[in-house]
């Protein structure tokens, strides 16, 4: 099973609120990922996590703030978003550094609109 | 000079043609490359993986690495209409667990 989930597929927020999003593997994995993905470009890394802990963080603005709480699951905190946000948020996972292989499984995917 | 380097297309062909799709890349650190079709407001799923140099055949799809000459390519046959989606390379090296990915290239397969 090489299933990564992600909830929920579609968001729309305002520039005040505050939510999460969420992303689940049960591969096994040891590094879990963040990217942002806007029309027409390939997927730009925002953060990686491995072993549970922060290992890359891209520079991304403090209103992102990511969360790993055991090996299988990572959160995205948003809040006070602008709406050059609005984007397509993928997790993925992977064996992680050290692992057999580098293969990046990815997420469905949250669509997110900033209003 | 980009690190991965990707045609955008689009590449549009007739159904049952022999697609083409490659990088070039600048890294010689890059040792892992992977091939990812993502359809329109999808996820990206892995295709193909292939370690160093070589080729990597899966069904219809065939990988080809040539390090010497910093290239990957990705050959589908018998393109299908359903094979219509954005193709992203993506590569990594040995001691990060970072993918850097082309730009992608849209292709249109017609009935």
């Amino acid at each position: 099973d090489t299933e990564v989930t992600q909830t929920p597929k579609h968001l729309v927020m305002g520039m005040t609120n505050k939510k999460s999003l969420k992303c689940e593997q049960h591969m096994g994995h040891r590094a879990m990922y963040w990217y942002k993905q806007k029309a027409k470009k390939p997927p730009e890394l925002m953060f990686v996590y491995s072993y549970e802990k922060l290992s890359i963080n891209e520079s991304v603005p403090s209103r992102f703030s990511p969360e790993c709480p055991n090996s299988s699951l990572l959160n995205l905190h948003l809040h006070a978003l602008q709406p050059e946000d609005s984007a397509l948020y993928l997790c993925a996972s992977s064996q992680g550094f050290g692992g057999v292989s580098y293969e990046q499984y990815f997420g469905p995917g949250t669509r997110l609109t900033v209003t | 000079q980009k690190e991965v380097e990707q045609d955008p297309g689009p590449l549009s062909v007739p159904e049952g043609a022999i697609v083409s799709l490659n990088c070039t890349y600048s890294n010689s650190a890059f040792q892992y490359f992977m091939w990812y079709r993502q359809y329109s407001r999808k996820g990206p799923e892995l295709l193909m993986y292939t370690y160093s140099s070589g080729n990597k055949e899966d069904g219809r799809f065939t990988a080809q690495v040539d390090k010497s000459s910093k290239y990957i390519s990705l050959f589908i046959r018998d393109s299908q209409p359903s094979d219509s989606a954005t193709y992203l390379c993506a590569m990594s090296g040995s001691n990060t667990d970072k993918l850097i990915f082309g730009t992608g290239t849209r292709l249109q397969v017609f009935p």
